[in-house]
């Protein structure tokens, strides 16, 4: 069974300019979440989809943050404009059912923002 | 609104000791925790998942425990190996959130 697929691994740009990074869940999983991991910190959600519905996104930056899920599988997370403070590892997650059974995770977006 | 705290926050022991890793959670209300490892520069790998109604789980030589009603969970890791090296993350899911709620992690070091 195919894991979770990120893309890029890896991102640096310049504050202000715009990044986006790419998810594709394992096949079947209708709930997606996008978190941000800052060094030394754990993960902290930013936005979660049930099929192509953003249930939860309380602790998305709106001002320059936005996600979608257009078709209910991937998933796209753009920043515009980046802040140095921005700088994390983006990962991606999902699992079978909303809220029960195992979250699985990809192995993430790292962005610098210089 | 959910929190997690990890004790300790490190840990470095000789190979081959026995490991107690403590999780604990604000909020009772959950659906189940999950423990994951993180390698440097890598994701989250899942190593066990407990259900609300269960006290405990078992895989090879890790067992994680959970007391719902006290928010306490924690990871037994027998017989350590320098190969257990890693950050471990107790989440809970539930508590007010869907999603997972993390700690900080506790960062794992086994010497040779």
């Amino acid at each position: 069974e195919a894991g979770v697929a990120q893309s890029p691994r890896y991102k640096i740009i310049e504050k202000r300019q715009s990044v986006a990074f790419w998810c594709n869940p394992i096949s079947g999983h209708a709930t997606l979440y996008w978190y941000q991991q800052i060094l030394g910190q754990g993960p902290k959600l930013l936005i979660q989809f049930q099929n192509n519905g953003v249930v939860d996104d309380s602790q998305l930056p709106k001002d320059r943050f936005s996600a979608e899920r257009l078709k209910g599988v991937d998933s796209t997370l753009k920043i515009q404009p980046a802040k140095l403070e921005d700088s994390a590892v983006y990962l991606c997650a999902s699992r079978l059912v909303r809220g029960l059974g195992e979250l699985f995770f990809g192995e993430g977006s790292r962005l610098t923002v210089l | 609104k959910q929190e997690v705290t990890q004790i300790p926050a490190a840990l470095s022991v000789p190979e081959g000791e026995n490991l107690v890793l403590n999780c604990s959670f604000t909020d009772s209300a959950i659906y189940n925790l999950q423990w994951f490892r993180q390698d440097p520069g890598k994701g989250l790998t899942s190593l066990l998942l407990i259900q609300s109604s269960q006290r405990e789980q078992t895989s090879g030589r890790l067992n994680a425990s959970l007391d719902k009603s006290s928010g306490r969970s924690t990871l037994y890791i027998a017989a350590s190996q320098p190969g257990d090296s890693a950050t471990y993350l107790c989440a809970p899911s539930g508590g007010g959130a869907d999603g997972l709620t993390f700690g900080k992690g506790t960062h794992l070091i086994i010497q040779p």
